[in-house]
């Protein structure tokens, strides 16, 4: 079946302990990409990538870091995580880096205390 | 930033009514797309529609657009509870997808 698979699906964690959510596509898809979903703010991109190794930043930043070391992957890592990362995560994934149709996963909500 | 903002943020309907969403957006486009969010979950793509395009159908759904006036319909007709969903609007902005914040519909039996 074709999917995207983020995990773990809920993590509450405290401040300051290095946290990565995982995400895997079996499409080949070129292209994956984070989003963020608050409440009143929507879905908001934080990186996304293009291919193998190449990574850049979305609108939010700020606090993650990602790597593409394979294809199928595409690791969320925060490495000092504070409250204000209190959100549901989608990783999304597209077979083409323009014309982008988003394939998403099931989310990652994640509270930090 | 936002590029397409949804209306009505939100819409309660009885099965069998149709359910109308709009979508503007600010800035020109190559295509829009819809997506429907159940409670929580990841989101699905439900259709595109391109610039040189004015209608477009997949089941019971039909999507408008009018590039004069920067705004796109999403028109799901004969609605059922299952259709009950958030529905989002998005456009590309260069390697990202844009994302409104969505119509809330719920649709009672």
């Amino acid at each position: 079946e074709a999917q995207v698979t983020q995990n773990p699906r809920y993590l509450i964690t405290v401040t300051g302990k290095k946290l990565t959510v995982t995400c895997s596509q079996n499409m080949n898809h070129e292209y994956m990409s984070w989003y963020r979903q608050d409440p009143g703010l929507g879905l908001r991109q934080i990186y996304y990538s293009m291919n193998v190794e190449v990574t850049d930043k979305g609108d939010v930043p700020e606090g993650y870091k990602v790597s593409r070391k394979e294809k199928r992957n595409f690791p969320l890592i925060l490495e000092s995580p504070s409250p204000n990362q209190t959100s549901l995560y989608f990783c999304a994934s597209s077979p083409r880096t323009s014309g982008l149709e988003l394939f998403f996963g099931e989310g990652s909500r994640l509270t930090v205390l | 930033s936002q590029q397409g903002e949804e209306d009505p943020q939100a819409l309660s309907i009885q099965e069998g009514e149709n359910a109308t969403m709009n979508c503007s957006y600010k800035t020109s486009i190559n295509n829009l797309q819809w997506y429907r969010q159940n409670s929580g979950r990841g989101l699905v793509h439900l259709i595109l529609i391109r610039s040189n395009e004015r209608e477009k159908h997949s089941g019971r759904l039909r999507v408008t657009l009018d590039t004069s006036k920067k705004s796109s319909s999403l028109l799901i007709t004969a609605s059922r509870a299952a259709d009950t969903a958030s529905y989002f609007c998005a456009t590309e902005r260069g390697t990202a997808l844009i994302f409104g914040k969505g119509t809330t519909l719920s649709v009672s039996s």
